[in-house]
């Protein structure tokens, strides 16, 4: 079935760096993303990769894909307070338009 | 730019009132989507739209209804309130392209509804 799983919850100290754990299940997706929700808001598209891609790198951010193992990472360097959020993996399926999401990590920064 | 914006923000309800929420998106998406948040549950879709006049389901739909009488706007309908409709509801919108496009969602500030 179609199941997309992360860690509930990750604590790491200002300045260190995030990864953000998610794996899933079906390997036609073609897009995967990574979306921040801030409290009491909606989620943001923060990055995404495409299937044929094993990496991505935007400033702060990195994606790392590993098709084999259906394993997607969100790395965060200098993790900073502002970065404290909930994180949702999310994968696309082209087949049905369909986005399946993640339940979410949320990542408290201590300062 | 407005993008997605959700309508109310916040509401809280008795048993068996009926109520609408409202999704207006500005930028032309052809598709849409009601979702509920619920603690350690991620977003689970509750209908969608395909484009104006079209409606389905999601994976959680009983005990709501929705129309997409407009292309901008995508209704969410709750007839006979129950507590377990207690929830963050959240309206999101996307492109339609070819199957091979990204499609990312883009999402409203939702609606924190309570059923007493």
């Amino acid at each position: 079935g179609e199941d997309v799983e992360q860690s509930l919850f990750l604590s790491v100290r200002e300045g260190d760096s995030s990864v953000i754990n998610c794996t899933y299940t079906d390997s036609s997706s073609t897009y995967l993303y990574w979306y921040k929700q801030e409290p009491g808001a909606g989620l943001q598209l923060l990055t995404y990769i495409f299937s044929n891609m094993d990496m991505k790198q935007d400033q702060r951010l990195t994606v790392l894909l590993n098709k084999k193992d259906k394993h997607l990472s969100l790395r965060i360097a200098d993790t900073q307070t502002g970065d404290s959020a909930i994180y949702f993996c999310a994968e696309y399926h082209t087949g049905g338009f369909k986005t399946i999401f993640g339940a979410g990590t949320r990542l408290f920064v201590k300062a | 730019n407005a993008g997605v914006t959700q309508t109310p923000k916040f509401r809280v309800l008795k048993t068996g009132q009926s109520m609408t929420l409202l999704c207006a998106q500005d930028m032309n998406h052809e598709y849409m989507y009601w979702y509920r948040q619920d603690p350690g549950m991620g977003l689970r879709l509750i209908h969608y739209s395909v484009g104006e006049g079209t409606t389905a389901k999601g994976e959680v739909p009983d005990g709501y209804n929705v129309s997409r009488l407009k292309k901008q706007n995508f209704l969410l309908g709750l007839e006979s309130a129950a507590p377990s409709q207690t929830s963050v509801y959240f309206c999101a919108s996307s492109y339609s392209a070819g199957s091979n496009t990204n499609q990312p969602q883009h999402f409203g500030d939702g609606t924190r509804l309570s059923i007493l």
